[in-house]
């Protein structure tokens, strides 16, 4: 049973515009939920995190925001750059390890000009 | 500070035969974790070693084995290599600042394929 899921495989944006990337979770026992990017032949690599005790996190053109009700996050990215095109994969853990997370299957955007 | 390491980058392997991949972490991180990821699964978590014992475990065969040094370098074994073991190989380091954990960061990975 997957724990995580991102249900949009991929997502096409113009240049300048919003990019919203969803992500859908199933454990309340999840704290901590991060987003990774990814490029082809490269490893993840860490975007932005928040925490379980907030409902929004932002940084520079990325935001994340939490609704527990739910047990749904999403990622906005605004506004969006064709050098954001990447996988996004979103991620959650529980308990205070980083080294054990669960990933969902991850988003591709892709960013036109 | 130099990231984490992967090596080799690139494995290819015939049916029954073993694999060893190594992940150097970061420095000062004593966490190493390991992750699976194919085109259809996407990222799927294998192990965590601390402190050179296994902390967490995914849901892989027992083909599928790990350590950990006293120096935090991790190694990861598949034995009886099949098909389905072709993946990236993807080795993620965390350490802490503070009473705070570190996210995770991942090397570039190991590209097995196995024949």
């Amino acid at each position: 049973d997957q724990q995580v899921k991102q249900n949009s495989p991929s997502l096409s944006v113009q240049e300048g515009r919003i990019s919203i990337l969803n992500c859908d979770y199933t454990n309340s026992m999840f704290d901590y939920f991060l987003w990774y990017k990814k490029y082809p032949a490269e490893g993840p690599t860490f975007l932005i995190s928040i925490s379980s005790i907030k409902d929004k996190n932002e940084d520079g053109r990325f935001t994340v925001f939490l609704n527990k009700s739910a047990k749904h996050l999403s990622l906005h990215i605004v506004p969006s750059q064709p050098g954001d095109s990447a996988v996004y994969f979103c991620a959650a853990r529980s308990g205070g390890s980083q080294g054990n997370l669960i990933f969902g299957k991850g988003t591709k955007l892709s960013v036109k000009p | 500070k130099a990231g984490v390491t992967q090596t080799p980058r690139y494995l290819i392997k015939t049916r029954g035969q073993q694999v060893t991949l190594s992940c150097s972490p970061i420095s000062g991180h004593r966490s190493v974790s390991w992750y699976q990821q194919t085109p259809g699964q996407g990222l799927q978590f294998l192990f965590e070693y601390f402190s050179e014992t296994q902390r967490n475990k995914g849901n892989f065969p027992g083909r599928f084995s790990g350590r950990q040094f006293s120096n935090s370098r991790s190694e990861m074994n598949v034995s009886t290599l099949e098909l389905g073991d072709s993946a990236l190989y993807l080795c993620a380091s965390s350490g802490r600042q503070g009473y705070v954990n570190t996210e995770a960061f991942f090397g570039q990975g190991t590209r097995l394929t196995v024949v």
